[in-house]
């Protein structure tokens, strides 16, 4: 079965400080790969997807994402956080070989608290 | 465009008592997809709807039940509601054409089971 494994459950930075949200899944096929960040009292926003082409893809507010796919791993990575930056962060997968088609798989998310 | 809605917000039952939630996916899509989240998790993937049909299932009892109508509206049953089954009801739109794989998800429905 597929699973999706987040390393860190809470991370604290100041504000301006480089942020790194690992990300790993289990499965050997072609994956389709998501981040989606549920700020407070919203509700869930993709913040960026990997299909295919370069493994290094932009998404909103200055995220980025690198899959590496000998590491099965989706990294989040964003240079300087902001104090708008305060939310609960989940990668998600999607195998094609999903009997459900187009069903994600999460992670059990990661707290970013950033204090000003 | 019209996002994902999702009735009611909040709903509190008890324990054996059932359930509808209901969901109004985003204009121009045709799938709908139901997942679970409880407390400090991440979302669990329920069912997926196309065409009125189930379209796949995640790790779920028979007493998750679902239907989609011709508008690609849905509702999620839940019957016999366990103390277990509280958790925030997510549900997320999609479009089998062009970028089949991008869900947009509704607020969610909190639901606490006493």
């Amino acid at each position: 079965a597929q699973s999706v494994s987040q390393h860190n459950h809470h991370v604290i930075l100041s504000e301006a400080a480089s942020l790194e949200l690992g990300c790993n899944y289990s499965y050997g096929g072609t994956v389709n790969l998501f981040w989606y960040v549920q700020y407070p009292g919203q509700h869930l926003q993709l913040l960026l997807k990997y299909f295919s082409g370069d493994p290094l893809v932009k998404g909103i507010k200055g995220f980025e994402a690198e899959f590496i796919k000998s590491k099965f791993s989706f990294n989040l990575r964003k240079p300087s956080v902001q104090w708008s930056d305060t939310a609960e962060y989940f990668c998600a997968v999607n195998a094609d070989a999903n009997q459900a088609g187009t069903a994600l798989i999460f992670g059990k998310g990661t707290t970013l608290s950033v204090s000003s | 465009e019209t996002g994902v809605t999702q009735s009611p917000t909040h709903l509190i039952k008890t324990r054996g008592q059932q359930v509808t939630l209901r969901c109004s996916s985003q204009s121009g899509h045709n799938t709908v997809s139901w997942y679970q989240q409880a407390l400090g998790q991440g979302p669990q993937f329920i069912f997926q709807y196309y065409r009125e049909e189930e379209n796949g299932r995640g790790n779920f009892p028979p007493r998750f039940s679902g239907l989609q109508f011709p508008n690609y509206s849905s509702e999620l049953n839940v019957n016999a509601l366990e103390l277990d089954d509280s958790a925030l009801y997510l549900c997320a739109s999609s479009s089998t054409s062009g970028r089949r794989y991008e869900q947009f998800f509704g607020p969610g429905t909190r639901l606490t089971v006493l």
